[in-house]
C-alpha cells in the first residue's frame, strides 16, 4: 500500500527567503507526482506535475524534483512571499487515484 | 475556461438523513474523481470514473455512499442515512484522460448534526 509523507508537518519563516519541502513515497511504481496548494477552506490548486520519467519541473519561483528510486521529491520555492501562505500537498499516481501525504502548513511572515 | 464546479459548496443535515453532492468536471476530461478530506484522515480517495468504464469503488467506506455519472460528465455522490462520521469536505477533480494532471473543484463541507 503507498504511503505518502510530507516533512515538516509544518514550517514559519521571514519573507524572501528560500525553502524546502519534502516529500517521501514508499512505493516507486508511481505514473506521476503532484504538489499541490489548499488555502484555508479552499479547494486545491495544482502547481506542479512531475511525470515519472522527468526529474524536475519549474514553475515562476517554484521547482519541484523527482527521485523515483529512492522514493522522494522536494518543492524548491525561491525568494517567499506573505502569498505563499498555504498548506501544500504533494500526491502520487498509481491505480488511477492519487495518494495524498498529510501536508505542510507554510506561513511566510513579512 | 471553466474549472470543475461542485454544488452545494456547504451542507448541513441532521443525521439519518440522505444527502446527494454534484460535480461538474471540466469540459472533454473523461477522468473523474471523488476524494474526501477529513480532519483526522486527511484526503482519502473514493471513487473514479473513466468513460465508460465501470467505476472503481475501491475507496467508498460503506455501502451507504454510492456515485453515478451520467452522460460522461456531470457525477452526484450520494450519502444515504448520513452519520457524525461522514462530516468532511468532500472533493471532486476531473482530467483529460487517465493518469493526467487531476483539477480539483472548490468542494462542498458536509456538516452531519
Amino acid at each position: 500500500k503507498q504511503e505518502v509523507t510530507q516533512i515538516p508537518a509544518a514550517l514559519s519563516v521571514p519573507e524572501g527567503e528560500n525553502l524546502v519541502l519534502n516529500c517521501s513515497f514508499t512505493d516507486s511504481a508511481i505514473y506521476n507526482l503532484q504538489w499541490f496548494r489548499q488555502d484555508p477552506g479552499k479547494g486545491l490548486t495544482s502547481l506542479l506535475l512531475i511525470q515519472s520519467s522527468q526529474r524536475e519541473q519549474t514553475s515562476g519561483r517554484l521547482n519541484a524534483s523527482l527521485d523515483k528510486s529512492s522514493g522522494r521529491s522536494t518543492l524548491y520555492i525561491a525568494a517567499s512571499q506573505p502569498g505563499d501562505s498555504a498548506t501544500y500537498l504533494c500526491a502520487v499516481s498509481g491505480a488511477q487515484k492519487l495518494v495524498f501525504g498529510q501536508g505542510t502548513r507554510l506561513t511566510i511572515n513579512p | 475556461g471553466a474549472g470543475v464546479s461542485q454544488s452545494p459548496s456547504n451542507k448541513v443535515t441532521e443525521k439519518g438523513k440522505d444527502v446527494e453532492l454534484r460535480c461538474d468536471p471540466i469540459s472533454g476530461h473523461t477522468a473523474l474523481y471523488w476524494y474526501r478530506q477529513s480532519l483526522g484522515q486527511g484526503l482519502e480517495f473514493l471513487i473514479y470514473f473513466q468513460g465508460n468504464s465501470a467505476p472503481d469503488k475501491s475507496g467508498l467506506p460503506s455501502d451507504r455512499f454510492s456515485a453515478e455519472r451520467t452522460g460522461g460528465s456531470v457525477s452526484t455522490l450520494t450519502i444515504q442515512r448520513t452519520q457524525q462520521e461522514d462530516s468532511a469536505v468532500y472533493l471532486c477533480a476531473s482530467s483529460l484522460v487517465d493518469q493526467y494532471e487531476q483539477y480539483f473543484g472548490p468542494g462542498t463541507r458536509l456538516t452531519v448534526t
